[in-house]
């Protein structure tokens, strides 16, 4: 069975700081991957996702993502982050025929000092 | 932008109740889920549909079904609530073919007492 293991429960950066949130992931095939983000009392929005190719893939708000195949990891990246990126973070692999049913990580909480 | 509306905000049942949690979406997409959002667990998919009637049993389906009469309708019951079912629950829609992102709805906070 695949799994998501997001390491940092929270993360406090700096505004302005870069900013990096680790995902690995356990599944047996070529895995779909995204990265969605949850703002407090929303529902998740889609930053950016992974199927083939290009392994550094660019999303939306300034983040990016690297898969490395090698280390099971699809890390997600911001080089400065702002005050409106504190936000709870999810990765998650696809899986099923199409990709598109689901497993997520715990989550990570960034908090964003001024 | 597709649109995923989730009935209620906050409810609050009593154990034993029936509960009926809806969902609907305005963009006609194929595939529809239901996930519980824990503190710590991330989210986890109890059930989903990929066409009208037809339903697949998710992670944690146990305690819970769902009905599909409408291709924009997805409806979660509880059966006989649980104080174990306290929880966030997030519906979400997805068109269907290789890998389309879902589309989330904002939550219904559910508390059972």
């Amino acid at each position: 069975a695949q799994s998501v293991t997001q390491p940092d429960i929270h993360i406090t950066v700096s505004e302005g700081a870069s900013l990096e949130l680790r995902c690995n992931y356990s599944y047996g095939a070529t895995p779909y991957l995204f990265w969605y983000v949850q703002s407090p009392g929303q529902g998740l929005q889609l930053l950016l996702k992974y199927f083939s190719g290009d392994t550094l893939v660019q999303g939306i708000k300034g983040f990016e993502a690297e898969f490395k195949r090698s280390q099971s990891s699809f890390n997600l990246r911001k080089p400065s982050v702002h005050w409106s990126d504190a936000a709870e973070y999810f990765c998650a692999v696809g899986k099923g025929a199409a990709g598109n049913k689901l497993t997520f990580g715990g989550g990570t909480r960034v908090l964003v000092k001024p | 932008d597709v649109k995923v509306t989730q009935s209620s905000r906050y409810l609050v049942k009593r154990t034993g109740e029936k509960v009926f949690l809806e969902c609907v979406q305005d963009m006609d997409h194929e595939n529809m889920f239901w996930y519980r959002q824990d503190p710590g667990l991330g989210l986890r998919l109890i059930y989903f549909s990929y066409d009208v009637k037809m339903k697949e049993k998710g992670d944690i389906p146990e305690g819970y079904s769902v009905s599909r009469e409408k291709k924009e309708r997805f409806s979660l019951i509880l059966e006989s609530a649980s104080t174990n079912q306290t929880s966030m629950y997030l519906c979400a829609s997805s068109p269907g073919g290789q890998g389309s992102p879902l589309h989330f709805g904002n939550g219904t906070r559910l508390t059972v007492t």
